[in-house]
């Protein structure tokens, strides 16, 4: 069964705008990752955050972590016409690994130029 | 980072056929490799971890004699596909972690059609 909830299913904004995705998962985790994966294309890595850390950011993407909720955000600033794609929270399988990977459902994001 | 690659990329097979689709680590050895199906708008899903030297482990709900793993070399990972029917189309990923499992790299994917 998938770990990660992601909330919204789809989002649709405009250039300049910021995206807010939230995720929720089950179990204890000793890290959470994001990636994106535009249409029909392979994955790519955005960030991994641990369960020690509450807010990391990387570029025009911001992370936080709330353990205690079990849940997760992902914020993209200004975002771009090329943001558009689809963005999975991942976290470890069996919670503490970085081998197995369970994929939420996904939020697919629409940025309009 | 480190590379992974898939090929083919796209194949298209009639009912029937097997199809072999391969993972290669580039430029690292990878004991562990594992397989994910992705359906149409749809997230990925585990199939099955692939351990060099050793059986394939699949996760619950996925037949093995329809989804041959071999991993018999420190860079290379393939699945076999047999008889492949129309609802087995699906877009495969793999990935694999590198020494140490600190980190893991997924594979560009392969778009399967079954016709």
């Amino acid at each position: 069964s998938q770990q990660g909830e992601e909330d919204p299913q789809a989002l649709s904004i405009q250039e300049g705008e910021n995206a807010t995705m939230n995720c929720s998962y089950k179990t204890s985790i000793n890290n959470l990752q994001w990636y994106r994966q535009n249409s029909g294309r392979g994955l790519v890595h955005l960030i991994l955050i641990r369960s020690n850390e509450r807010e990391k950011h990387s570029g025009r993407l911001r992370v936080t972590l709330d353990t205690s909720k079990k849940s997760s955000s992902l914020l993209i600033t200004a975002s771009r016409a090329a943001d558009t794609a689809s963005y999975f929270c991942v976290t470890p399988a069996g919670g503490t690994s970085y081998g197995k990977l369970t994929f939420g459902q996904g939020t697919i994001l629409t940025v309009h130029p | 980072g480190a590379v992974v690659s898939q090929h083919p990329s796209r194949v298209i097979c009639k009912s029937g056929t097997s199809v072999k689709i391969e993972c290669r680590s580039l430029d690292f050895q990878a004991t562990t490799m594992f397989w994910y199906r992705q359906f149409p708008k749809q997230s990925l899903m585990l199939m099955a971890t692939s351990n060099e030297g050793s059986k394939a482990t699949y996760e619950q709900g996925v037949e093995k004699d329809k989804f041959l793993i071999n991993h018999a070399s420190l860079t290379l990972s393939t699945l076999t596909v047999t008889s492949a029917h129309p609802e087995d189309s699906s877009f495969y990923i793999c990935s694999a972690l590198t020494p140490g499992a600190r980190e893991q790299f997924f594979g560009p994917g392969t778009r399967l059609t079954v016709l």
